[in-house]
């Protein structure tokens, strides 16, 4: 069946390091793929998406780009903040409705 | 309200116990999904709805897990017979009809079974 494998965390960095969270996937077809964020005490929210192959997805300095020949969504930032400390689910759908099927997610600490 | 709206959201229960935990979706959207969040995993699918129609509920774990949405707007997971593995976030979440809409999600409710 469909799946996502994400890196492991913690990630652990300094304020303004450049970030990568490494996701690939395994599905029939051709899946949309999205980022989403979990910060402390909150609820899921979306952080990008991309709906097919090559599109790039981008959101408050984050970025992915839909690789299909690499089956990945890799989610990268520039220069991340203390803010930005959370949780990174990545995500695919497939199929006739909006079911998503979710990575293990991967823990980001960045310290000043 | 403006988000999605889960009750309660903290549960404790003993081993045994039913629970019902509420989710009320963003009003009007016609898709409300259940998902089952153990600790340090990703969210996983229990349940969809169009409406009040419960259109896919392969995730479910077991019979004892229960799911409706009775007029197409609040719906209610229940957990009859608690076991301890039951504990997690319970997720809930809602989009527009069609495919390509925002899922927006609720805070969850944590159940713990004690």
């Amino acid at each position: 069946g469909d799946s996502v494998t994400q890196m492991e965390g913690p990630v652990t960095l300094s304020e303004e390091a450049f970030l990568t969270i490494n996701c690939t996937y395994t599905a029939t077809g051709y899946p949309s793929l999205f980022w989403y964020v979990q910060y402390p005490g909150e609820g899921l929210q979306l952080l990008l998406k991309a709906t097919k192959a090559d599109d790039k997805g981008s959101n408050k300095g984050f970025e992915a780009t839909y690789r299909k020949e690499t089956t990945s969504f890799h989610l990268e930032k520039g220069s991340v903040q203390v803010s930005d400390s959370a949780v990174y689910f990545c995500a695919l759908k497939s199929g006739g409705y909006n079911k998503l099927i979710f990575g293990a997610g991967t823990r980001l600490a960045v310290h000043p | 309200g403006a988000g999605v709206s889960q009750s309660p959201r903290y549960k404790v229960a003993k081993r045994g116990q039913d629970v019902a935990l509420r989710c009320d979706p963003i009003s009007g959207h016609v898709s409300l999904f259940w998902y089952q969040q153990a600790l340090g995993q990703g969210p996983e699918f229990l349940t969809y709805f169009q409406n009040e129609a419960q259109l896919d509920k392969s995730g479910l774990p077991s019979d004892r897990f229960f799911a409706e949405r009775p007029e197409g707007s609040v719906s209610t997971l229940k957990i009859q017979r608690t076991q301890q593995e039951d504990s997690a976030v319970y997720l809930c979440a809602s989009s527009e009809e069609g495919e390509g809409n925002t899922i927006y999600f609720g805070e969850g409710s944590w159940l713990t079974v004690v």
